[in-house]
């Protein structure tokens, strides 16, 4: 099966500074690899997806990279705020939304 | 849009007794719901996925006589943990996919507490 590995486990930040995640991934096959953010007592909330036939996507202050051939995936926040802080999970899958194998979380703590 | 609810929201509970948790998309139907378990501070762990109307997929160490589930309609699908016992204390957290796009989304999730 799959198996994702998310480092640093905690993270923090000054406010305004650049904020990065990464997860690995063992199966080759997986071709969906998702973030989600988790704020405290609260639901993870899908914050940005990549599929595998792009190596870049970028929404506003957040972007993602996938390396297939390292099998490995980032998180980027930039200028970050104190209202990103949460949890950040990330997860795999070869069939789209089904099947999510998660990373062990990032906690990620701004201070302002 | 795509919106998905779970209740209860909090349940305590006797050893030995067993707990129905519910999850309901409100606004999409939902071919696939997902059984996450969530211990504290760590990651969502997949228990089990669900196919309308179809026997749940479990993972491998999930007791499928210990967690019952049942996807029996495209927007309900029930997790009951039976014969509860202190270590199945946790946060539940169900999710649903429509099939035709990737994303999951995610109910808010059951605190279950045994004593």
């Amino acid at each position: 099966g799959e198996n994702v590995e998310q480092h640093p486990s905690t993270l923090s930040v000054q406010e305004g500074d650049s904020a990065v995640i990464k997860c690995t991934y063992s199966d080759s096959a997986s071709n969906y690899f998702p973030w989600y953010k988790q704020e405290l007592g609260k639901r993870p909330q899908l914050i940005i997806d990549i599929r595998s036939n792009v190596g870049e996507k970028k929404d506003q202050r957040i972007a993602v990279t996938l390396n297939k051939t390292a099998k490995h995936f980032s998180l980027h926040i930039t200028e970050t705020q104190p209202e990103d802080s949460a949890v950040y999970f990330c997860a795999a899958s070869r069939t789209g939304a089904n099947n999510l194998f998660f990373g062990t979380g990032t906690r990620l703590t701004v201070i302002p | 849009g795509a919106v998905v609810s779970q209740h209860p929201s909090r349940v305590i509970c006797k050893s030995g007794t067993s707990v129905k948790i519910e999850c309901r998309s409100l606004d999409f139907q939902a071919t696939t719901m997902f059984w996450y378990r969530q211990f504290p501070k760590k990651s969502l762990m997949l228990m089990a996925t669900s196919n309308e109307g179809s026997k749940a997929t479990y993972e491998q160490g999930v007791e499928k006589d210990k967690f019952l589930i049942n996807h029996a309609s495209l927007t309900l699908s029930t997790l009951t943990v039976t014969s509860a016992h202190p270590e199945d204390s946790s946060f539940y957290i169900c999710s649903a996919s429509s099939g035709s796009k990737y994303e999951q989304y995610f109910g808010p999730g059951t605190r279950l507490t045994v004593t």
